[in-house]
């Protein structure tokens, strides 16, 4: 069964940690994207790499930044972690186009204290 | 003004019903359009693809109206099963920019 997997289901951070949110896909796809989903304002898209060592900023990409070594794995960065970025975080990867949508990981939890 | 928007509801509706989404998108540009599917606490799941002569799976229906930027998702004979969020979703290719747009989701909730 193909996958999306990030690392962390929950994770719970203090103000100020730089914090690591890994995600791997076996699926060989080009595209990969990071997502937030926060109630009442939907998933709003982070950053996103078509290809390895390419990055592309999406429409918050404040406070973060990603990391593409390997085209299996997308990692993002928050540099100095706020509260205001305690959410759930959603990493993603698609095929060349759109045709086919996105498939998804479990998603992490992040709490900043 | 939301590139897509639907309806939050919750639309709560006695099992067996039919129940109708829509949803409408700003951008006509527009090329790739879909339904997900998110349980509660779980990621979004593709539930189907929405393509201009419209689509069927099963008890969805899906509908695209370009003219007028319109998606629609019928659900008939409603399960317990079926209370999710469901989302719409766009796709386009601009300049430097490929990736899904969502809706903020459309709540149902199926009662016995």
């Amino acid at each position: 069964d193909v996958k999306v997997t990030q690392s962390s289901r929950y994770l719970v951070k203090r103000t100020g940690e730089k914090v690591f949110l890994e995600c791997v896909q076996d699926m060989d796809h080009e595209n990969m994207f990071w997502y937030r989903q926060d109630p009442g304002l939907g998933l709003r898209l982070i950053y996103f790499s078509y290809d390895v060592k390419m990055k592309e900023k999406g429409d918050i990409p404040e406070g973060y930044s990603v990391s593409r070594e390997k085209k299996e794995r997308f990692s993002l960065i928050l540099e100095s972690a706020s509260t205001n970025q305690t959410s759930m975080y959603l990493c993603a990867s698609s095929p060349g186009d759109l045709t086919y949508g996105y498939t998804f990981g479990s998603g992490t939890r992040l709490t900043v204290v | 003004r939301k590139e897509v928007e639907q309806d939050p509801g919750p639309f709560n509706v006695p099992e067996g019903a039919t129940v109708a989404f829509n949803c409408t998108y700003s951008n006509s540009a527009s090329q790739s359009f879909f339904w997900y599917r998110q349980d509660c606490r779980k990621e979004p799941k593709l539930l189907m693809s929405v393509y201009s002569s419209g689509n069927e799976d099963g008890r969805f229906t899906a509908q695209l109206n370009r003219a007028s930027q319109y998606i629609s998702l019928l659900i008939r004979d409603s399960k317990l099963s079926d209370s999710a969020t469901y989302l719409c979703v766009v796709g386009h290719i601009n300049t430097g920019r490929r990736a899904l747009t969502f809706g903020s989701g459309t709540r149902l909730q199926v009662q016995p």
